[in-house]
């Protein structure tokens, strides 16, 4: 049984860029779930995805934003980077209002 | 603002020795609780939830939770090497499923 799948592991970008981080939510799963974790931090709640719809939304500006799949797969794209961007992104699929399991993360670096 | 509260530690207990990790929440509708464990440069891994008044205990692991008193607790008997990690306490916000972590808490176990 495949857990939950996040692509690329590592990215580098310039401030300015724009970045799509990608999900795949654990099998049987329905809804993902976006957190950014800095250094020394706990996750902080970006938003949640449920039937292509997002469902709830943390305090995060709109240059974050997001998708969700048929196939219940989802992206997250920040646009014009910040330094500040610069966190670990943790995807976590979980099976409606169920508990969440997190995917290995995508180490963001803004430069 | 809604809070979990976690001592950063870190928390040095002897091999064998019981660990117990406290974590406090501000929002009073919260009603899912959850302990993850964070190994350095991975993501959280789910170990325990709770959803009500008491305790819960998953082998070496116990969870208590206090709601009258907004307090979560984590107990680990027979703390072994591999156990040191963070300790992240996390409340879903409100009626919502969105997660919001404590800092975390840094366990040390001696051999």
């Amino acid at each position: 049984d495949a857990g939950v799948t996040q692509s690329p592991t590592h990215l580098i970008k310039t401030r300015g860029q724009q970045v799509t981080l990608r999900c795949s939510p654990k099998s049987g799963h329905d809804t993902v779930s976006w957190y950014q974790q800095a250094l020394g931090q706990g996750p902080q709640f970006i938003f949640q995805y449920y039937e292509e719809e997002e469902r709830q939304r943390g305090n995060f500006p709109d240059r974050f934003s997001g998708h969700q799949f048929p196939n219940y797969s989802s992206e997250l794209n920040v646009n014009a980077l910040l330094l500040g961007d610069s966190a670990l992104y943790l995807c976590a699929s979980s099976l409606a209002n169920d508990e969440q399991f997190f995917g290995p993360g995508t180490r963001l670096t803004v430069l | 603002q809604k809070e979990v509260e976690q001592n950063s530690g870190p928390l040095s207990v002897p091999e064998g020795a019981i660990a117990s990790l406290n974590c406090t929440y501000s929002d009073r509708g919260s009603q899912s609780f959850f302990w993850y464990r964070q190994y350095s440069g991975k993501s959280p891994e789910l170990i325990m939830s709770i959803y009500s008044n008491g305790d819960k205990e998953d082998g070496r692991f116990t969870a208590q939770l206090n709601k009258a008193s907004q307090y979560v607790s984590l107990l680990i008997r027979d703390s072994q090497p591999s156990d040191s990690a963070t300790y992240l306490c996390a409340v879903n916000e409100g009626a919502g499923t969105a997660l919001i972590f404590g800092k975390g808490t840094t366990l040390s176990v001696s051999s």
